[in-house]
């Protein structure tokens, strides 16, 4: 079982829809949950960070966090074509470790 | 203020030379970390760096990579006798200090090209 799955996508939304994306990990003791946006081309910019159990709203942007179930999602309201890129989860090894164990990203595109 | 920050962006060489990557963190941030990212795949951590602790090395791919980090600051990633395999684009990112907690910002990135 890989550390870290996302469906690969593509996902296709219009323009003003929500855009869910989903993220499943393996270790039980992870204890923070990362969502990276990254561009073609460019680094990954940090959209959202979720330690709790639960819900945690920023803007357009809603993280879930579900740690029984050891799943994270991410919400994107009202998407905007600007809104397409690459959606890399990432979560920390249990234990405290200092790295991230990134997913291979899920490909969004919001059409007009 | 300014970010983290990496060089060369772009480094073509022949197979079997040695490169250094370089990673400038962001100021105050103890901790720093080296990921490489294939085409299409996603992010692979390689090392990682907080204090003055000895380096957590377990993903690096082979003993050809090194890193070092002089003065808690500026950081070097290695690779000798580079293989066309070795292509990719490296990251860098710091982060403030909590292992694991806080969150990490990348650099722009070096895109290595082992011809």
């Amino acid at each position: 079982q890989k550390e870290v799955e996302q469906n690969s996508g593509p996902l296709s939304v219009p323009e003003g829809a929500i855009a869910s994306l989903n993220c499943t990990y393996s270790d039980r003791g992870s204890q923070s949950f990362f969502w990276y946006r990254q561009y073609s081309g460019k680094s990954p910019e940090l959209i959202m960070f979720i330690y709790s159990n639960g819900d945690k709203e920023d803007g357009r942007f809603t993280a879930q966090l579900n740690k029984a179930s050891q799943y994270v999602s991410l919400l994107i309201r009202d998407s905007q074509p600007s809104d397409s890129a690459t959606y890399l989860c990432a979560v920390n090894r249990g234990g405290s470790q200092g790295n991230l164990i990134f997913g291979k990203g899920t490909k969004l595109s919001v059409k007009p | 203020g300014a970010g983290v920050s990496q060089s060369p962006s772009n480094k073509v060489t022949e197979k079997g030379k040695d490169v250094e990557l370089r990673c400038d963190p962001i100021s105050g941030h103890t901790a720093l970390y080296w990921y490489r990212q294939s085409l299409g795949q996603g992010l692979e951590f390689l090392i990682y760096f907080q204090g003055n602790s000895a380096p957590d090395k377990s993903g690096l791919p082979s003993d050809r990579f090194s890193a070092e980090r002089t003065g808690g600051s500026v950081s070097t990633l290695t690779i000798q006798r580079t293989q066309q395999e070795d292509s990719a684009v490296y990251l860098c990112a710091s982060s403030h200090n909590r292992a694991g907690m806080d969150t990490q910002y990348f650099g722009p990135g070096t895109r290595l090209t082992v011809l």
